[in-house]
């Protein structure tokens, strides 16, 4: 089974300041996926990854997949408070159920003026 | 456009009650989920619909049941509550040809298990 770690799981930054977010997974996996929570709120997607060396941008925001490291990481750029959200990465549970996604812990991002 | 719809958004139940939370999505989509959420974690995985009359264990399905009525509906049911199920559900669905499609949620139902 697919198990994913975020790190860190914690962020607090200052706007205008870049940082990066990493999603490491623990077996072979060609696809990973993005999400955004903002407090109290359902989940929205943010990108699909689905090969290796895949690079998705949106605003400040841009997302990358290594299957090799078995890393993706989501970038900011010049944070802004609105991107103040918690943030998840998500694989296939297994290479038989590509269908399942498991999630990892989620990474709490707050950006301060 | 309503995307996926969850009914209740809240509930409170006591020890040993039964209950089942409906999710309906108008998208046509195939696939759809049943995941829980914990204060301060990510999501579990409970159960996975791979189209109508088809259902999968996830992560954590035990102590619930759920029925893929039809392709619009996806129904969790607890059969006798306990407080560990205190949670938050989400239902979500996906279409596409799966793997290459997001999930979309809904916007959750808040259990609490007294």
């Amino acid at each position: 089974e697919l198990k994913v770690e975020q790190n860190p799981l914690f962020l607090s930054m200052q706007e205008g300041k870049n940082y990066t977010i990493y999603c490491n997974y623990s077996t072979t996996s060609d696809r990973l996926y993005w999400y955004r929570q903002d407090p109290g709120k359902s989940l929205e997607s943010l990108f699909v990854l689905l090969s290796n060396g895949a690079v998705k941008q949106e605003g400040r925001l841009m997302a990358s997949l290594d299957t090799k490291a078995r890393l993706s990481t989501l970038h900011i750029t010049a944070a802004v408070h609105d991107l103040s959200a918690t943030y998840f990465c998500a694989g296939p549970l297994d290479l038989g159920a590509g269908n399942m996604l498991t999630f990892g812990g989620g990474t709490r991002l707050m950006v301060k003026p | 456009n309503a995307g996926v719809t969850q009914t209740p958004k809240f509930q409170v139940l006591k020890t040993g009650q039964s209950m089942t939370l409906q999710c309906a999505q108008d998208m046509n989509h195939n696939s759809m989920y049943w995941y829980r959420q914990d204060p301060g974690m990510g999501l579990r995985l409970i159960y996975y619909s791979a189209s109508e009359g088809t259902t999968d264990k996830g992560e954590v399905p035990n102590g619930y049941n759920v029925s893929r009525l039809n392709k619009r509906e996806f129904s969790l049911r607890l059969e006798s509550a306990a407080p560990s199920q205190t949670s938050v559900y989400f239902c979500a669905s996906r279409g596409g040809r799966g793997w290459n499609s997001p999930l979309h949620f809904g916007n959750g139902t808040r259990l609490t298990v007294t």
